[in-house]
């Protein structure tokens, strides 16, 4: 079985601080993991992804995630955050890569301040 | 990545009747899946639609409530069939590219009164 935990359901930056959202999973096996963003009235769009190459991976808009099999992690970060930054963060696993079963975390609103 | 689009967009409902969501995509995919996002939740996948093949169903989802058609390697219908106020949620597809990601279509929001 795999799940995700995404450990906060909202999250206040200003405008210009680090973000950091966090992810843990649990699998079984080595899994794939996924952040995507959601913004209001707009579908999913896929931010980054970790399939078993670099632990750290690098994605759009300035973000990046670091896969840490030893924490069982793979916390969301940017270095600086932008107004349109806010919007809905789902961290995802799949098993076998996000071709099959995706599961999705319950999400987190981020909320970035002037 | 892959073009995806949802007819309708947003629909408002009787609660009894039935409405069937399009999904096309622009290129030609083997897997094609339905998920459901009720109001202020996370994604919950409904089935799996391959085509050539009966769809995949999800624990708590079942095909007369759910009906899928996939007819060819570019386009799936989800019926949302007899209706109530707690089927209110957006429904969207997602397709598979590479066998690795998964591409989402702009959803459909329904609201069932």
């Amino acid at each position: 079985a795999q799940s995700v935990t995404q450990l906060d359901s909202h999250v206040s930056v200003s405008e210009g601080t680090p973000v950091l959202l966090r992810c843990n999973y649990s699998s079984s096996y080595s899994p794939s993991l996924f952040w995507y963003v959601q913004h209001p009235n707009k579908g999913l769009q896929l931010l980054l992804k970790y399939t078993s190459a670099a632990t750290l991976v690098k994605g759009i808009n300035g973000f990046e995630a670091e896969f840490k099999k030893s924490e069982t992690s793979f916390h969301l970060t940017k270095p600086s955050a932008h107004m349109s930054d806010a919007a809905e963060y789902f961290c995802v696993v799949s098993l076998t890569g996000g071709g099959n079963k995706l599961t999705f975390g319950t999400g987190t609103q981020l909320k970035v301040e002037l | 990545s892959a073009v995806i689009s949802q007819k309708p967009s947003r629909d408002i409902c009787q609660r009894g009747t039935s409405l069937t969501i399009q999904c096309q995509v622009d290129s030609q995919v083997t897997m094609m899946f339905w998920y459901r996002q009720q109001p202020g939740q996370s994604l919950t996948l409904i089935a799996t639609a391959n085509q050539g093949s009966e769809a995949t169903y999800e624990s708590g989802f079942v095909i007369d409530k759910f009906p899928i058609s996939r007819p060819n390697l570019t386009f799936s219908t989800l019926t949302v069939s007899n209706m109530s106020p707690e089927d209110s949620s957006i429904y969207l597809c997602s397709v598979t590219l590479n066998q690795e990601t998964q591409y989402f279509g702009p959803g459909t929001r329904l609201l069932v009164l």
